[in-house]
């Protein structure tokens, strides 16, 4: 299977703690975005790269989250500090860059904080 | 500030009639707007993308159309199946960036 894949698929932490999240995009996929989503709520972007460089990021977006993406291939999300209101689905989407391409989305890591 | 709504509450049709979802948005001028359906507990998968100067766009059952008049989109599933059954989420994008902001999606429910 040559789809997006995440890595854990649920993690469970306590608050205060940090957890990174990985994401591998299909490989000749040169943008990739990171969403969260709650229940009952759509995807709310968070950020996106292209190729490396990280483009644009929410300003809903705390501190306590970074993104990086090294070599333009896989990404990885950290959570620092962790608080009960992180508790989300954290989704993974890459696509081609051509304007209004589609995103192929990953199955999602859910996180709760307890 | 930006804003994108679709019907919160569930649609229940009966299987064979045509599903119509609706997408409206405030204070926005997309380029683009996608529609995705989200089975629950997995990640939304890409259904048809219509563009800003697309009245209307067909793939097999599905159609679209999108009204930047009236800033709506409407997303039709005909012949409708049990197998329909999912959540759809409308998502805008803006030409001059490559970011889409999702609708807080409405849930289908195709009856037998």
């Amino acid at each position: 299977d040559t789809g997006v894949s995440q890595d854990p698929r649920h993690k469970i932490t306590k608050r205060g703690q940090n957890v990174t999240f990985r994401c591998d995009p299909i490989s000749e996929h040169n943008r990739l975005y990171w969403y969260r989503q709650t229940l009952g709520q759509g995807p709310e972007f968070l950020t996106y790269f292209q190729n490396e460089a990280q483009l644009e990021k929410s300003r809903l977006l705390s501190d306590r989250f970074s993104a990086e993406r090294p070599k333009g291939s896989f990404s990885t999300l950290e959570i620092q500090r962790t608080e009960q209101g992180d508790s989300a689905m954290y989704l993974c989407a890459s696509s081609l860059v051509l304007a209004g391409n589609e995103q192929f989305f990953g199955p999602g890591t859910r996180l709760t904080v307890l | 500030s930006q804003k994108i709504e679709q019907n919160s509450e569930a649609l229940n049709i009966q299987e064979g009639k045509t599903a119509t979802l609706t997408c409206n948005y405030t204070n926005y001028s997309p380029a683009y707007l996608q529609w995705y359906r989200q089975d629950p507990g997995r990640g939304p998968v890409f259904l048809l993308l219509i563009r800003e100067n697309e009245k209307e766009k067909r793939k097999e059952r599905l159609k679209v159309t999108f009204d930047t008049t009236l800033k709506q989109s409407l997303f039709h599933i005909t012949a409708s199946q049990p197998a329909d059954s999912a959540t759809y989420l409308c998502a805008l994008g803006h030409s001059g960036t490559y970011k889409y902001i999702f609708g807080t999606g409405t849930r289908l429910k195709v009856l037998a």
